[in-house]
C-alpha cells in the first residue's frame, strides 16, 4: 500500500531555472508532510516540512504547497544550483505514531 | 559533532550469521527511528523506540529482526541469521521527545549478506 507516490524518478532541470517536485499520498491522517534530500552513501537530510493546516511554507530557495483536496503536495525551488543535484524524498508523518512513510523519491538533476 | 552517528558504515555478513547495527542519537533526543532502504526504494520505516521501549514496531518483520535502546549505549537492530534478501542500507534517525516531524537522520549502515 503506497500512501506517498513519487511519480516521476527523475527529474532535469537547468541552473538558475525552477524544479518542482511533485508528491501524492493517500492518507488523510497526515499531520506533517516533510521533504528529505539524499546524496549518495549519506543519510537523508531534512529540508522543509508542512503542517496539514498550511497551504504552503517557505524556506529560502524552497517552497513548498500542499493541496488537501487534491492529497498533494510540491516542492519548488527557485533558482536550481548544481549543488541541488541529489534524490528528493517526500514524507507523511502521522503524529500519533510517529511513523514516517517515504515516497520512492526523486532524482534531480540540476544542470551548469 | 553532535549528529547522528551510525556503525558501522559497511558490514559484511554471510547467511546465516548475525547481523548488529549501532546507533547514537543527536544529543538530547530520546527518540529513535529505524528505516530500511532496498535498493531504488525509499525508505521504510522499521521501528520506534524511546529509552527502554519499543513505541511502534509495526515495520519490523517478525522474525530475525529485533531493536532495542538501553537506558545506557547506543540503540541495536539485530538481524538474526541474515539472508541475501536483508541487503539493504539501515538508516536511524532521532528526533526530540514530541517532536516526529523533526527527525535528523544519520549516514547509515549497508549491509551485505554474501
Amino acid at each position: 500500500d503506497q500512501q506517498v507516490k513519487q511519480n516521476s524518478p527523475s527529474l532535469s532541470v537547468q541552473e538558475g531555472r525552477i524544479s518542482i517536485l511533485n508528491c501524492d499520498y493517500t492518507n488523510s491522517m497526515f499531520d506533517y508532510f516533510l521533504w528529505y534530500k539524499k546524496y549518495p552513501a549519506e543519510g537523508p537530510t531534512f529540508l522543509i516540512s508542512i503542517s496539514s493546516i498550511k497551504d504552503k511554507n517557505e524556506d529560502g530557495r524552497f517552497t513548498v504547497f500542499l493541496n488537501k483536496s487534491a492529497k498533494h503536495l510540491s516542492l519548488h525551488i527557485v533558482p536550481s544550483q548544481p549543488g541541488d543535484s541529489a534524490v528528493y524524498f517526500c514524507a507523511g508523518l502521522n503524529t500519533g505514531g510517529f511513523k514516517t512513510i517515504f515516497g520512492a523519491g526523486t532524482r534531480l538533476f540540476v544542470k551548469a | 559533532n553532535a549528529g547522528v552517528m551510525q556503525n558501522p558504515r559497511h558490514l559484511v555478513r554471510r547467511r546465516g550469521q548475525e547481523a548488529r547495527l549501532r546507533c547514537s542519537p543527536m544529543k538530547g533526543h530520546s527518540h529513535v527511528y529505524w528505516y530500511r532502504q532496498l535498493p531504488e526504494e525509499g525508505l521504510k520505516f522499521m521501528v520506534y523506540l524511546q529509552k527502554e521501549n519499543i513505541i511502534d514496531e509495526s515495520g519490523m518483520p517478525k522474525e530475525r529482526f529485533s531493536a532495542e535502546f538501553p537506558k545506557e549505549g547506543p540503540s541495536i537492530l539485530r538481524i538474526q541469521q541474515v539472508v541475501r534478501g536483508d541487503s539493504a542500507a539501515y538508516f536511524c534517525a532521532s528526533s526530540p521527545a514530541g517532536q516526529g516531524y523533526e527527525q535528523y537522520f544519520g549516514p547509515g549502515t549497508r549491509l551485505t549478506v554474501t
